[in-house]
């Protein structure tokens, strides 16, 4: 059974410190993963993604990060900023089933 | 350009009660998906379809139907409401078929059944 856990349900970070998102995967079939952001009253927006032939991958203030012996990943905000504070989802796909953890709300202090 | 439409936003229906949620996107994407999203839970896949004039299902089926209407518009259709399917519910698209790209989600239903 492919599964994908966010054991973190939530995280507060000072403003302009580093915010850590953790992302675990059960199923290496499935080579590919995302992140998505979610704000209250809104559809999720993709953020950054990365293969699994990568183990890093750099957008900006936002860096992921793939340990596929620990299947493990990370997503990294720095530095943090109030409009970061959102849900965020990892998900991971190889086709057209996209399995989603269930999300970690980040507030990001002012 | 608008993205990835859903119509209603907001729905209350009585347990037996049939609906049909509306979902367009005008990118022109071959791929369209519809997620429901409970408390605690991760968005989880009703249905897809990956090109025109195909649907499969997803990880919770059951008590729903899809149309793909054309390559823009993607319904997904309540029969007999439950209360079990109280939930806000995501409409989907990505560029192509058998490639992985990022998806485009809509701004979502609320549904409530009484």
């Amino acid at each position: 059974d492919q599964q994908v856990k966010q054991n973190s349900p939530s995280l507060s970070v000072q403003e302009g410190r580093i915010s850590i998102l953790n992302c675990d995967y059960t199923n290496s079939m499935f080579d590919y993963f995302l992140w998505y952001k979610k704000y209250p009253a809104e559809g999720p927006t993709f953020l950054i993604s990365i293969s699994s032939i990568k183990d890093k991958n750099e957008d900006g203030r936002f860096t992921v990060f793939l340990n596929k012996s620990a299947k493990h990943l990370s997503l990294h905000i720095v530095p943090s900023q109030p409009g970061d504070s959102a849900v965020y989802f990892c998900a991971q796909t190889g086709t057209y089933k996209y399995i989603f953890g269930t999300g970690t709300r980040l507030k990001v202090l002012a | 350009n608008a993205g990835v439409t859903q119509t209603p936003k907001f729905q209350v229906l009585k347990t037996g009660q049939s609906m049909t949620l509306q979902c367009a996107q005008d990118m022109n994407h071959n791929s369209m998906y519809w997620y429901r999203q409970d408390p605690g839970m991760g968005l989880r896949l009703i249905y897809y379809s990956a090109s025109e004039g195909t649907t499969d299902k997803g990880e919770v089926p059951n008590g729903y139907n899809v149309s793909r209407l054309n390559k823009r518009e993607f319904s997904l259709r309540l029969e007999s409401a439950a209360p079990s399917q109280t939930s806000v519910y995501f409409c989907a698209s990505s560029e192509s078929a058998g490639l992985v790209y990022e998806q485009y989600f809509g701004p979502g239903t609320r549904l409530t059944v009484t």
